[in-house]
């Protein structure tokens, strides 16, 4: 079965550090690109960050560039971001998926089931 | 980067047919591909690429595209189908790699 576990969520002050992780298993996770994607309390899905299947192509939102980084270990089909200098507005689920397609055509599947990240004083 | 917009909110009465539609210069470009969120629940790929369904999607969901517009059908709605759908396609702006629609709620009455 293929599956997708975030780790590492969690209450942090605002400025604060925190590092998820994103554990992979049933399927060949060094052949895939795989994302970050986030959802606000009530609120939509926002993509965070990608990173391609060798490490070779790294991709941010503007919200997040400078404070974030995605990074992945193949021999441990893992998936990690490390963010840093966090906001309140960073509060949010933490989704990875993996992502698949073409030029033209892309798409995410599967997702895991989420972290929440919440940043409070 | 580009913008995908949906209509907030949608139902639709038990059995019957609904669309929900995703516009955004992106469109012109790339495939939408569609996800399905129930409360409390991480997304679910339901359309992908011109119209493809993963496996274990019934086939009551379609999809399709012109110009700028890109379009989910629920044909025959069924109660499970009440949930926020999402659409998302990569980022023609080029600043960001991917965008998501602003969701739409779907009420199945």
């Amino acid at each position: 079965e293929v599956q997708l576990v975030e780790s590492g969520g969690g209450l942090v002050k605002p400025g604060g550090s925190l590092r998820l992780s994103c554990a992979a298993s049933g399927f060949t996770f060094s052949s895939y690109s795989m994302n970050w994607v986030r959802q606000a309390p009530g609120k939509g899905l926002e993509w965070v960050s990608s990173i391609s299947s060798s490490s070779s192509y790294i991709y941010y939102a503007d919200s997040v560039k400078g404070r974030f980084t995605i990074s992945r270990d193949n021999a441990k089909n893992s998936l990690y971001l490390q963010m840093n200098s966090l906001r309140a507005e960073d509060t949010a689920v933490y989704y990875c998926a993996r992502s698949e397609g073409d030029y033209h055509s892309n798409w995410f599947d599967p997702w895991g089931q989420g972290t929440l990240v919440t940043v409070s004083s | 980067s580009s913008e995908l917009t949906q209509d907030p909110a949608v139902s639709v009465a038990l059995g019957q047919t609904v669309r929900i539609t995703c516009q955004g210069d992106s469109l012109r470009s790339y495939y939408a591909s569609w996800y399905q969120q129930k409360p409390g629940q991480a997304p679910v790929l339901v359309i992908y690429g011109k119209n493809n369904r993963p496996s274990g999607i019934p086939d009551r969901f379609s999809g399709s595209s012109s110009g700028n517009t890109a379009s989910l059908t629920i044909t025959g709605a069924q109660a499970e189908d009440e949930a926020d759908y999402y659409c998302n396609s990569r980022d023609s702006s080029g600043n960001h790699l991917y965008v998501f629609g602003t969701g739409t709620k779907v009420t199945v009455l």
